[in-house]
């Protein structure tokens, strides 16, 4: 069965830092492109992150470049996203996904929630 | 900015079609934007329905059925049940590996 749990979300203050988890099983990790998307409260999801395979590829919605940074570590199993320099409208549910064939359209995570607040 | 349009809300009859599109505020989808859709219920993860425009994901019925009509992609229910009540998204390729949501719809099976 595919399980990917992410863990890591919480509450954090405005210019804080924050690094979530995204546990993979079930199928070949190593083999995937990954994603991170978000849900802001009460709104549509957003594509925020994805990277490739091996590492070498990472691209960045444009309110996020600079600030986030999505890595792997396939020996593991996991995946990440290193978020720094958060604000208010950060504030969501975090979901990775894996990419089955141009976007996050494999298997899905339940989900972590950061709440960027004072 | 481009922006990936989507009805707000949608109301079918249960055991009726009812058929979502995802266009662009500038320009035509096509099968080179690879549109996907998910469903997602509240409280609950998205769910992979369709892929490459018109791919079923495992485990999908098939009464979910993707293409393009028109300018735009198109997610169609054939034979709709009261648990195909949620929210429906797609997401399109923008280039260089980008990808940008549509602003989701509602539907409603009453």
């Amino acid at each position: 069965e595919v399980q990917l749990v992410e863990s890591g979300g919480g509450l954090v203050q405005p210019g804080g830092s924050l690094r979530l988890s995204c546990a993979a099983s079930g199928f070949t990790f190593s083999s995937s492109w990954m994603s991170w998307v978000r849900q802001a409260p009460g709104k549509g999801l957003e594509w925020v992150a994805n990277i490739k395979q091996d590492g070498s590829e990472k691209y960045y919605v444009d309110s996020v470049k600079g600030r986030f940074t999505i890595s792997r570590d396939n020996a593991k199993n996991s995946l990440y996203l290193q978020m720094n320099s958060l604000r208010a409208e950060d504030t969501a549910v975090y979901y990775c996904a894996s990419d089955h064939y141009y976007g996050p359209n494999g298997h899905w995570g339940q989900g972590t929630l950061v709440i960027v607040s004072s | 900015q481009t922006v990936v349009t989507q009805e707000p809300s949608f109301s079918v009859s249960p055991g009726g079609t009812v058929t979502l599109t995802c266009g662009l505020t500038s320009g035509s989808v096509s099968t080179s934007y690879y549109p996907s859709w998910y469903q997602q219920t509240p409280g609950q993860a998205p769910r992979t329905l369709i892929y490459s425009t018109n791919s079923r994901s495992s485990g999908v019925p098939d009464r979910f059925s993707g293409s393009i009509l028109g300018n735009k992609a198109a997610l169609t229910i054939t034979g709709a049940q009261a648990d195909d009540e949620s929210d429906y998204y797609c997401v399109l390729y923008m280039g260089s590996d980008h990808y940008v949501f549509g602003t989701g719809t509602k539907v409603t099976v009453l």
